[in-house]
């Protein structure tokens, strides 16, 4: 069974550009999480999808956005950039238990 | 104070030792409680998970709950070079916000052959 897969997986922008990041969770999981890792902070949760529909979001700003498609695949954008916003993007899915989450490998964003 | 402490290390131990890596917490409504260790350019991989209090081994793998004093702990025996890695805990709430996992900042270990 094919794991979690993320693109790009590196990246560079400017301040202020935006950026979209793409997962594609395992076969079968409907539930997708996006974290964010940086050295200062370490990872953090950004939010949560089931079935199309946000179920969970954490404090982040309203330039953290992100969707789920009909196929589970989900995508999480990033408007407007800040210095701040450079870190390991991570992507997990799962099934019917929260408890395993199967992590992707990450998009390294970097703003300059 | 934030909700999930785990000390930074980093950790170095001789091959075949006995590893200890701990985190406490704050929050009493957590119930589900991982360890995930990550290697250097990767994603995340879950270890163990644990609900509510108690023990759960998996081979050289223990981890152990303390919901009383809000402390978990992994235990790695016989350790070896291929342990080396960042080991983060994570935990969770009951119900429906559990697929939030709240990380440590994890603790970088390193096993020298």
């Amino acid at each position: 069974k094919a794991g979690v897969t993320q693109t790009p997986r590196y990246l560079i922008k400017t301040r202020g550009q935006q950026v979209t990041l793409s997962c594609s969770p395992i076969s079968g999981h409907r539930s997708v999480s996006w974290y964010q890792q940086t050295p200062g902070q370490g990872l953090q949760f950004l939010f949560e999808y089931f079935s199309e529909t946000q179920r969970n979001k954490g404090n982040f700003p309203g330039r953290f956005s992100g969707r789920q498609f009909s196929n589970s695949r989900s995508e999480m954008n990033v408007s407007t950039l800040e210095l701040g916003d450079s870190a390991l993007y991570l992507c997990a899915s799962s099934g019917t238990r929260a408890t395993t989450q199967y992590f992707g490998p990450g998009t390294r964003l970097t703003v300059l | 104070q934030k909700e999930v402490e785990q000390d930074p290390g980093p950790l170095s131990v001789p091959e075949g030792a006995i590893v200890s890596l701990n985190c406490t917490y704050s929050n009493s409504a957590f119930q589900y409680f991982m360890w995930y260790r990550q290697y250097s350019r990767k994603g995340p991989e879950l270890l163990m998970y644990t609900y509510s209090s108690g023990n759960k081994e998996d081979g050289r793998f223990t981890a152990q709950v303390d919901k009383s004093s809000k402390y978990i702990s992994l235990f790695i025996r016989d350790s070896q070079p291929s342990d080396s890695a960042t080991y983060l805990c994570a935990m969770s709430e009951e119900g429906g916000s559990n697929y939030k996992l709240t990380f440590g900042k994890g603790t970088l270990l390193t096993v020298n052959p």
